[in-house]
């Protein structure tokens, strides 16, 4: 079955320090998002790609970059770790065409200490 | 800039009641999705909603989009404890690919 999925599922780091994080699906999707999930705030978009090669910034882009070599990952990376990183992450995925209905991964909690 | 509005926040019901959840947003969009999310768990999609009048219906829970009133509804009926999660309606914004969020609601079923 296809699915979409996240590693690590748990993570714990330092300021400064550089993380990626990993989302693959195999669901042939063209769309990938990256979200993060704070108390209050519900979901926000921090990236998103539509295809290989292509990478748009969301809502709350700042301290993260990512990047699409090929259709089924998208990596998201924290260049210089801060507290205010500490959240949950979600990747999703969507079909390039039709109604573009989101599938979301299991998510990774990131702890910037 | 598109913002999405839940209402309410949190809701505590008794099993058996019936509730309605209201999801209103600020610019014109033809489609909306709803989602439930267990404590610790990821997004769950629950129904798409893809035109003006669309009503969906599965189980206990039937959502509706009204988008002249820029409004949808999530409703609940007969509630029973395992409805208990976190819902969030999301509309599409922009290029039609991006979703844009609710703040969620937090549903309680008591006993």
């Amino acid at each position: 079955d296809a699915e979409i999925t996240q590693s690590p599922r748990h993570k714990i780091t330092e300021t400064g320090r550089q993380v990626t994080l990993a989302c693959h699906q195999t669901w042939n999707h063209n769309n990938m998002f990256w979200y993060r999930q704070d108390l209050g705030h519900g979901l926000r978009l921090i990236h998103y790609s539509y295809g290989v090669q292509d990478t748009n910034k969301g809502e709350v882009s700042d301290g993260y970059s990512v990047s699409r070599s090929n259709t089924e990952d998208l990596p998201l990376t924290l260049e210089s770790a801060a507290s205010s990183q500490t959240s949950v992450y979600f990747c999703a995925s969507s079909a390039g065409t039709g109604i573009y209905e989101q599938y979301f991964g299991p998510g990774t909690r990131l702890t910037v200490t | 800039e598109l913002k999405v509005e839940q209402n309410p926040l949190f809701l505590s019901m008794q099993e058996g009641k019936n509730y309605t959840i209201y999801c209103n947003y600020s610019t014109t969009s033809d489609r909306l999705y709803w989602y439930r999310q267990d404590p610790g768990k990821s997004l769950e999609s629950l129904f798409v909603l893809l035109s003006n009048g669309a009503v969906k219906q599965e189980g206990r829970l039937m959502a509706s989009l009204d988008t002249k009133a820029r409004l949808s509804t999530l409703h609940i009926t007969a509630a029973v404890h395992d409805l208990s999660a976190t819902y969030f309606c999301a509309v599409v914004s922009g290029s039609a690919r991006q979703l844009t969020f609710g703040s969620g609601t937090q549903l309680t079923v008591l006993p």
